[in-house]
């Protein structure tokens, strides 16, 4: 069984600049979360979808910070425009409805210069 | 509001045991997971308690006593391998079933 997919695995950006991040999760799983990991930090939940609502994003800073789960398969994340303060590994996660364990993806490495 | 604690860091000797804690402050328990985090990896999946004692899953254990807002970890027979971080996590149900992840606690093993 596949896992989780995220791509790009690292991305280097200018601060002010945009960018996206791009999800897949495991086949079946209807529950996917996206969270923001800070060097030294545990995950923080930025926003979680059941299909393609989303049923918690009250920690997502929503002034630079959008995703969607149109189809309710994969995601996007996206920051816009982006600060120093982003510098931070962005893990995506997914689980069965109700389901006790999450499966992390590999996660996206985002470096704000 | 949601509050987790965990040491930052320990250290043991392989083979040996070891006692990771970990207390929370939640509205809505809806249950503790661990997880395990190798550096630049993702998080892995170790355990889960809901109710009240001891889960066990060959050398690691998880205890939860839900009055006292307190889970520990235990893993036996250390091995270089368990180096790594181990995240205590609450799901709360307040306003929709979140997860909350600690801190971690940095676990070196040492020879």
């Amino acid at each position: 069984e596949a896992g989780v997919a995220q791509s790009p695995r690292y991305k280097i950006i200018e601060k002010r600049q945009s960018v996206a991040f791009w999800c897949n999760p495991i086949s079946g799983h209807a529950t996917l979360y996206w969270y923001q990991q800070i060097l030294g930090q545990g995950p923080k939940l930025l926003i979680q979808f059941q299909n393609n609502g989303v049923v918690d994003d009250s920690q997502l800073p929503k002034d630079r910070f959008s995703a969607e789960r149109l189809k309710g398969v994969d995601s996007t994340l996206k920051i816009q425009p982006a600060k120093l303060e982003d510098s931070a590994v962005y893990l995506c996660a997914s689980s069965t409805p109700g389901g006790n364990e999450q499966f992390f993806g590999p996660g996206t490495r985002l470096t704000v210069l | 509001g949601q509050n987790i604690d965990q040491p930052t860091e320990m250290t043991a000797t392989e083979g040996a045991i070891v006692q990771i804690n970990c207390t929370y402050q939640t509205s809505g328990f809806n249950g503790l997971f661990w997880y395990q985090q190798h550096a630049g990896e993702a998080p892995t999946f170790l355990s889960y308690n809901v109710l009240d004692g001891l889960e066990e899953k060959g050398r690691f254990s998880s205890f939860l006593s839900r009055s006292k807002g307190y889970s520990y970890l235990l893993l036996k027979e250390l091995q270089m391998k368990d180096s790594a971080s181990y995240l205590c996590a609450v799901r709360d149900n307040t306003g929709g079933f979140k997860t909350i992840f600690g801190a971690g606690t940095r676990l070196f093993v040492k020879a």
